[in-house]
């Protein structure tokens, strides 16, 4: 089954700079997406990272400010840059469901980011 | 396209009392997966549950049991004599079968069992 690590699990980041979020899975996937979850809110999908090729974006969400780092199929990083207040999200990163066999959880413990 | 309707915002109950969450879901795929999570206040996203589009049969998980109806598209979980750990918010989760795709999640219910 996959087992996601993701790191760092909470950070308080001063506005202006950048937070890159890491995503580590225990076995080989090809397609990991990354959410935001807004205080108070459901999820939201920021984008899919396919292993080899460039991200896609869903609206609302740019590659300027989510850049997103696929470098093989275990690994993917999610940057949150130039940080304002309303970034304070917790991010969470996934595998296809439809691709994980055994009945897990799909998901990453997910980051705490408040931005001051 | 893809939607997912839970339409309780808040309920709260009082220990010991059984408590329904409603989703309704809406797709144009004929294979599917459901979900279930809870989210407590650390803010982690607990597995419950995955249901697959042909497998109508209900659930139970201790506590916890499913009830899935194709017909009218719903998928409601209930927990039975509710204690106070089960606080948190529910998401019902919908995710097409086709290869890469992702969850749509519904807007969350939060429960509050009082003691």
């Amino acid at each position: 089954s996959a087992v996601i690590s993701q790191k760092p699990s909470r950070d308080i980041c001063q506005r202006g700079t950048s937070l890159t979020i890491q995503c580590q899975v225990d076995s080989q996937v090809t397609m990991m997406f990354w959410y935001r979850q807004q205080p108070g809110q459901s999820l939201t999908l920021i984008a899919t990272a396919n292993q080899g090729s460039e991200a896609t974006y869903e609206s609302g969400f740019v590659i300027d400010k989510f850049p997103i780092s696929r470098p093989n199929l275990t690994f993917s990083t999610l940057t949150v840059s130039n940080m304002s207040p309303e970034d304070s999200s917790i991010y969470l990163c996934s595998v296809d469901p439809g691709r994980v066999r055994r009945t897990e959880a799909f998901f990453g413990q997910g980051t705490r980011l408040t931005v001051v | 396209a893809q939607k997912v309707t839970q339409a309780q915002t808040e309920i709260s109950v009082v220990e010991k009392e059984d408590v329904t969450l409603d989703c309704v879901y809406e797709t144009r795929d004929t294979t599917y997966y459901l979900f279930w999570y809870k989210q407590p206040p650390s803010g982690e996203l607990v597995f419950l549950i995955r249901r697959n589009s042909f497998d109508e049969q209900n659930e139970i998980s201790g506590r916890y049991s499913w009830n899935f109806q194709k017909s009218t598209s719903s998928f409601n979980f209930t927990i039975t004599a509710s204690q106070v750990v089960d606080s948190a918010v529910y998401f019902c989760a919908l995710s097409e079968s086709n290869y890469g795709q992702n969850f749509v999640f519904g807007p969350g219910t939060r429960l509050s069992v009082l003691p």
